[in-house]
């Protein structure tokens, strides 16, 4: 079993929809997890981190982490074509040097 | 968010010749680096992590002595794919980690080798 399981998609919603990305994951050791964006043929791009349990908003992008159920969730609001992209969660237990990914969702938010 | 550069973006070269990736932080001392590799519609592989003056450290699989990493600065590492075949095609990106912010890891563009 992966460390941490995500589905691949794809995903494809109209533009102005709600999206939902979600993870989940089982060692219980992590406490940061962290959500990338990644366009096609670039580097990842840090968009949202959350310490333990709990909801931290930023503009359209909501993470949220449910450490009782292992869950972790990005909700982005008013999706826009240029949100088009592979969402990675990763996560981190803070007192180890490495970062475990999951296998990306990739998201396309049509016109 | 704080910027890491990597050179170059892509590069083709013959099988069997040696090729040599730059990975920067540029706006911020990076104490731990770290090298990724990601094929089509895959997740990140993680390669190797390397700290400031010391030696990387290789995830297992991972050749040591086809893959050669050097973090000889805190805003510089490279990555060394040394007798390239085919098979080490890939797109190779890094990622940089700074003293304070550790839970906060900066990726580079990513590097896209082709060996024919």
């Amino acid at each position: 079993q992966k460390e941490v399981e995500q589905d691949p998609g794809p995903l494809s919603v109209p533009e102005g929809a709600i999206v939902s990305l979600n993870c989940t994951y089982s060692n219980s050791a992590f406490q940061y997890f962290m959500w990338y964006r990644q366009y096609s043929r670039k580097g990842p791009e840090l968009l949202m981190y959350t310490y333990s349990s709990g909801n931290k908003e930023d503009g359209r992008f909501t993470a949220q982490v449910d450490k009782s159920s292992k869950y972790i969730s990005l909700f982005i609001r008013d999706s826009q074509p240029s949100d088009s992209a592979t969402y990675l969660c990763s996560s981190f237990t803070g007192g180890g040097n490495k970062l475990t990914f999951g296998t990306g969702t990739q998201l396309k938010v049509e016109l | 968010g704080a910027v890491v550069s990597q050179h170059p973006s892509w590069v083709i070269c013959k099988s069997g010749t040696s090729v040599k990736i730059e990975c920067r932080s540029l706006d911020f001392q990076a104490t731990t680096m770290f090298w990724y590799r990601q094929f089509p519609k895959q997740s990140l592989m993680l390669m190797a992590t390397s700290n400031e003056g010391s030696k990387a450290t290789y995830e297992q699989g991972v050749e040591k002595d086809k893959f050669l990493i050097n973090h000889a600065s805190l805003t510089l590492s490279t990555l060394t794919v040394t007798s390239a075949h085919p098979e080490d095609s890939s797109f190779y990106i890094c990622s940089a980690r700074g003293r304070l912010a550790f839970h906060e890891q900066f990726f580079g563009p990513g590097t896209r080798l082709t060996v024919l």
